[in-house]
């Protein structure tokens, strides 16, 4: 089945510098690839996420790119604020087949003002 | 429009008790699962069902079952509880195909087996 590994499990950044958190995934034909941001004591909310036909998604601030070849997708974050302070989870599915979604172990993200 | 609801918030077992996590979701989705999470283990896919009937493991199925009998509901039943289940539980849900695919997540269920 799907195994989706994510480094680094924790990262502390200044606020303003960028953040990049990278996932690789087992399952050549998974084909969705969300990132979720889970603030302490709430429930996971979808950030950003990325379909394998597309190489790089961006929305404000936040950026995802996918590798298909090596496997691998990243989230990036720049100007970080100190209210992107959280656990970020990268995930992987294979829609249209099995769909369900294997989440990697988590990233807790500290910005330090 | 609820979304995804869960009930107990918060639950203490002693070990050897059974229960039942309720999970509910008002938006019409076809595809529904639970995770628990643990400290640095992230969320762990338990069940998952892609429709009424229809029911599969994820990666840690034992000691839990699971039925859905309506598009609904999602009951996550615990038939005798040890320490090892002491977790918080997240119940979601998306649709399956479709244009949107975000999925969603409900508040979560804290449970403590002693």
């Amino acid at each position: 089945g799907e195994n989706v590994e994510q480094h680094p499990s924790t990262l502390s950044v200044q606020e303003g510098d960028s953040a990049v958190i990278k996932c690789t995934y087992s399952d050549s034909a998974s084909n969705y690839f969300p990132w979720y941001k889970q603030e302490l004591g709430k429930r996971p909310q979808l950030i950003i996420d990325i379909r394998s036909n597309v190489g790089e998604k961006k929305d404000q601030r936040i950026a995802v790119t996918l590798n298909k070849t090596a496997k691998h997708f990243s989230l990036h974050i720049t100007e970080t604020q100190p209210e992107d302070s959280a656990v970020y989870f990268c995930a992987a599915s294979r829609r249209g087949g099995s769909e369900k979604l294997v989440f990697g172990k988590g990233t807790k993200l500290t910005v330090n003002p | 429009n609820a979304g995804v609801t869960q009930t107990p918030k918060f639950q203490v077992l002693k070990t050897g008790q059974s229960m039942t996590l309720q999970c509910a979701q008002d938006m019409n989705h076809e595809y529904m699962s639970w995770y628990r999470q643990d400290p640095g283990m992230g969320l762990r896919l338990i069940h998952y069902s892609v429709g009424a009937g229809i029911t599969d493991q994820g990666e840690v199925p034992n000691g839990y079952n699971v039925s859905r009998s309506t598009t609904e509901d999602f009951p996550l039943r615990l038939l005798s509880a040890a320490p090892s289940q002491t977790s918080v539980y997240f119940c979601a849900s998306r649709m399956t195909g479709g244009f949107s695919e975000t999925q969603y997540f409900g508040p979560g269920t804290r449970l403590l087996v002693l």
